[in-house]
């Protein structure tokens, strides 16, 4: 089955402590890409990845990073988390001219 | 600045009714425009859209696109209330896909 996997589904962290989301997709997709979703804001891309060790800028990329080693995995490093992080969060991968496929979530609560 | 708009933020509807969702864009680079449908987890994938005037259906849902005047519609006609969820309008430029703040219906028996 075609299919973005995300781990920690839910994930309850303190200030600071750096924490990785690992986000694996099936459909040998060369594009990646990561969202944070916020009530009022929508979906806002923080990176993204055309290809294996491309990675680029989204929208809103400040306090995170990612790497992209391997075709298949895309995770997201928060190196010093802070409250306003606390969000859902979706990774995503996409073929050429196909739709976006969504993993099912982090929701990730920084306190 | 890139964006997407979509209208309205919110709609309540009875059972039965016909509802139309609303998506304008500016984007630098278009390559297709998407609807999708979230019910509190993942969204799911609706219709891709990218040329004008050619509606999209399936089943009692259908979508178009105007390329002219940067926009596209989502109808859903004798609404049921399993289709009540956030509509989310995202555009592809190839390199980012940039999302609506989506439209939240809700379909009372």
């Amino acid at each position: 089955e075609a299919q973005v996997t995300q781990n920690p589904r839910y994930l309850i962290t303190v200030t600071g402590k750096k924490l990785t989301v690992t986000c694996s997709q099936n459909m040998n997709h060369e594009y990646m890409s990561w969202y944070r979703q916020d009530p009022g804001l929508g979906l806002r891309q923080i990176y993204y990845s055309m290809n294996v060790e491309v990675t680029d800028k989204g929208d809103v990329p400040e306090g995170y990073k990612v790497s992209r080693k391997e075709k298949r995995n895309f995770p997201l490093i928060l190196e010093s988390p802070s409250p306003n992080q606390t969000s859902l969060y979706f990774c995503a991968s996409r073929g050429p001219n196909t739709e976006a496929f969504f993993g099912q979530g982090t929701r990730l609560t920084v306190v | 600045e890139d964006k997407v708009v979509q209208s309205p933020l919110s709609l309540v509807v009875h059972e039965g009714d016909t509802v139309t969702l609303n998506c304008s864009y500016e984007v630098t680079n278009f390559r297709s425009l998407l609807w999708y449908k979230q019910e509190k987890k993942a969204p799911t994938f609706l219709f891709m859209l990218t040329s004008s005037g050619i509606e999209k259906k399936s089943g009692r849902l259908s979508s178009i696109l105007d390329k002219k005047e940067l926009f596209s519609i989502l109808n859903i006609t004798a609404t049921q209330t399993g289709d009540s969820a956030v509509y989310l309008c995202a555009v592809d430029t190839g390199n980012q896909f940039y999302f609506g703040t989506g439209t939240s219906l809700t379909v009372i028996p």
